[in-house]
């Protein structure tokens, strides 16, 4: 199994750009979301989805939009970047929304805009 | 939502055990206590969750308070891969999509 995987690692763009964080995950999870991680913080919840075609807001969802067609993928989008989104993004899996369940996380993506 | 308190940072030897403290005082009695580590550089993993019992697993221990208000992440013998910061996290019962991350314990290993 690959775990959770994200595309791209690196990513610098302009203000007012858009573009699409791309998470998958082969481990047949129903659970996915979306942090964010600014410099010496904590992880904050931008998104999640509970399932295909079940989307919800976690603590930070505004200038991001989330779409789930199918189990395996869970993309975030930002429609104009703006500079207060330059973080580190991490999707996340787990086998359902239960607290006993461990998340397993991808390897980030690093995002700058200027 | 229930919140964790942790010291900012810890440092212990190598080969000898490590133990971290988290308070969670505000806990409620079906609140799930996780524990994650994020090594440099990459995404948080999983370490070890567990409700009132102790739990152990190939990774660590958990020692839970009877009054479930702290609890401690045991590293039975410290690595230097171990360095990492360690995050106390309480989960509430329907879901959790409310994994809420603090700062953290930043994990020194002195070789």
């Amino acid at each position: 199994n690959a775990g959770v995987t994200q595309t791209p690692k690196f990513q610098v763009l302009k203000t007012g750009q858009s573009m699409t964080l791309q998470c998958a995950q082969d481990m047949n999870h129903e659970y996915m979301s979306w942090y964010r991680q600014d410099p010496g913080m904590g992880l904050r919840l931008i998104h999640y989805s509970v399932g295909a075609g079940i989307t919800d807001q976690g603590e930070v969802p505004n200038g991001y939009n989330v779409s789930r067609s199918t189990t395996e993928d869970f993309p975030l989008r930002l429609l104009s970047a703006a500079p207060s989104q330059t973080s580190v993004y991490f999707c996340a899996s787990s086998y359902t929304g239960g607290p006993a369940y461990e998340q397993y996380f991808g390897p980030g993506t690093r995002l700058t805009v200027t | 939502d229930a919140k964790t308190t942790q010291p900012n940072s810890m440092e212990s030897n190598e080969e000898e055990p490590v133990h971290l403290p988290c308070n969670h005082s505000t806990i409620s009695g079906t609140d799930y206590i996780h524990w994650y580590r994020q090594l440099p550089s990459q995404g948080p993993e999983y370490v070890i969750h567990g409700l009132t019992s102790n739990v152990n697993n190939r990774m660590a221990s958990l020692a839970i308070a009877e009054d479930r208000k702290s609890s401690t992440l045991i590293l039975h013998r410290a690595t230097l891969r171990d360095a990492a910061v360690y995050y106390c996290i309480l989960s509430i019962t329907f879901g959790n999509e409310k994994l809420t991350f603090g700062t953290g314990t930043r994990l020194t290993i002195i070789p």
